[in-house]
């Protein structure tokens, strides 16, 4: 299994672009999350689904977009970057255990993401 | 302030244990973690602990939490250089999502 892998490493944007930021997970897990990591401080949740067609806002969700058409898929959407958007981007998934709580989150490695 | 806080920074010398400790706000956590996070690297989970337990041992990590006071401890015996990273504490809330402290720089000397 290769995990959780995300798509690009790193990437520089201008102010006023867009991207996608890739997410893909093989372990069948239902729960898949973004959350944005600024530096000195710890993660924050952007969005997270619990499963192929629902997604829900997170912490801070302004400024971004996901879709989960898939149960593997999760990526994340920026429409207008802004330097208030730079900062590391981690993908996580994770399986509910039968009580419906999930136990284990598996992060990826991140995407750096610079806005100027 | 943070709903889950930490200490920033702690230094300590090879072979010497490290008490890493967290405070949380939530008294209906389920679980409780502990994650390394090395150098432009993602997070790993090292353990977690049921909301019912006090106390789990895995090798040289114990993981202490006393529910009273909301305070949760990750104890490393024998450090090694390698145990150098960041340390985050992180609580459950509701079913999916997960609260993170801001995490502790763990910094070993030889």
């Amino acid at each position: 299994n290769a995990g959780v892998t995300q798509t690009p490493k790193f990437r520089i944007l201008k102010i006023g672009q867009s991207m996608t930021l890739q997410c893909t997970q093989d372990m069948n897990h239902n729960y898949m999350y973004w959350y944005r990591q600024d530096p000195g401080m710890g993660l924050k949740l952007i969005y997270y689904s619990v499963g192929a067609g629902i997604t829900d806002k997170g912490e801070v969700p302004n400024g971004y977009n996901v879709s989960r058409s898939t149960t593997e898929d999760f990526p994340l959407r920026l429409e207008l970057a802004a330097p208030s958007q730079t900062s590391v981007y981690f993908c996580a998934s994770s399986y509910p255990t039968s009580g419906g709580i999930q136990e284990t989150q598996y992060f990826g490695p991140g995407t750096r993401l610079l806005v100027l | 302030g943070e709903d889950v806080e930490q200490s920033l920074f702690l230094s300590v010398r090879e072979g010497d244990s490290s008490v890493i400790n967290c405070t949380y706000t939530d008294s209906s956590s389920t679980y409780l973690y502990w994650y390394k996070q090395e150098p432009g690297a993602g997070l790993q989970l090292l353990t977690y602990i049921f909301s019912n337990m006090d106390m789990k041992q895995d090798q040289r990590l114990t993981v202490l939490l006393n529910k009273k006071d909301k305070h949760l401890s990750l104890r490393i015996a024998d450090t090694q250089t390698g145990d150098s990273a960041i340390y985050f504490c992180a609580e459950t809330r509701g079913y999916s999502t997960l609260t993170f402290g801001k995490g502790t720089m763990l910094l070993v000397s030889p």
